[in-house]
């Protein structure tokens, strides 16, 4: 069975850091690409980073261009995203998703995980 | 960037009501498009992929199609579990999500 375990959301000061992992299971990680999307409180869905099997392509939206980085640890079979200089806005749900490369959809998700930018 | 549109935002229906949900791309995707049910609490599922497949285990009541900038969403026959919010999704370039039409009981 195909499993995405999200964690490491929680509660930060705005202009503060913190980095998410997703621990993936059921499949071999190292043959998917794999995305993160976002979901504040209450609104629709936002993705906003996509990175290839092998890491060679990495892409985000242009809302967390230069403050997020998006990378993966095929021999721990783990994504993570590291997020730094964090923004009110940036409070929501964090979801991983995977998908098998650019122009499909994502097949799986993980239940996703809390991050709360407030002071 | 290619920007989804989705009508209603939100629709009152009753069980066993045809159900049709349209999304609006703001340039052709051709049928690269993607339909999402996400439930309270919890992550979304995918139901209809490239405009018109259905994905596996999803019920044959639900039914996708369109091309180019116009598609729909469609459940035949409303069941008490059918009940959330749908999300289309755009993957021609990157991935781009509608707003969402939540569809609750009448």
């Amino acid at each position: 069975e195909v499993q995405l375990v999200e964690s490491g959301g929680g509660l930060v000061q705005p202009g503060g850091s913190l980095r998410l992992s997703c621990a993936a299971s059921g499949f071999t990680f190292s043959g998917y690409s794999m995305n993160w999307v976002r979901q504040a409180p209450g609104k629709g869905l936002e993705w906003i980073s996509y990175i290839t099997s092998s890491s060679a392509n990495i892409y985000y939206a242009d809302s967390v261009k230069g403050r997020f980085t998006i990378f993966r640890d095929n021999a721990k079979n783990s994504l993570y995203l590291q997020m730094n200089s964090l923004r009110d806005e940036d409070t929501a749900i964090y979801y991983c998703a995977r998908c098998v490369g650019e122009v499909v959809p994502f097949d799986y998700w993980g239940q996703g995980t809390l991050v709360t930018v407030s002071s | 960037d290619i920007q989804m549109t989705q009508s209603p935002s939100t629709l009152s229906a009753s069980v066993g009501d045809r159900v049709t949900i349209t999304c609006r791309a703001s340039q052709s995707i051709s049928t690269w498009l993607a339909w999402y049910q996400q439930k309270p609490g919890k992550a979304p599922k995918l139901l209809i992929y490239k405009a018109s497949s259905l994905e596996s285990g999803v019920p044959s009541r639900f039914s996708g199609s369109g091309s180019g900038t116009e598609f729909t969403l469609t459940i035949s026959s409303l069941q008490p579990d059918d009940f959330a919010t749908y999300y289309c999704q755009q993957y021609n370039t990157y991935w781009t999500f509608g707003q969402g039409t939540k569809v609750e009981i009448k």
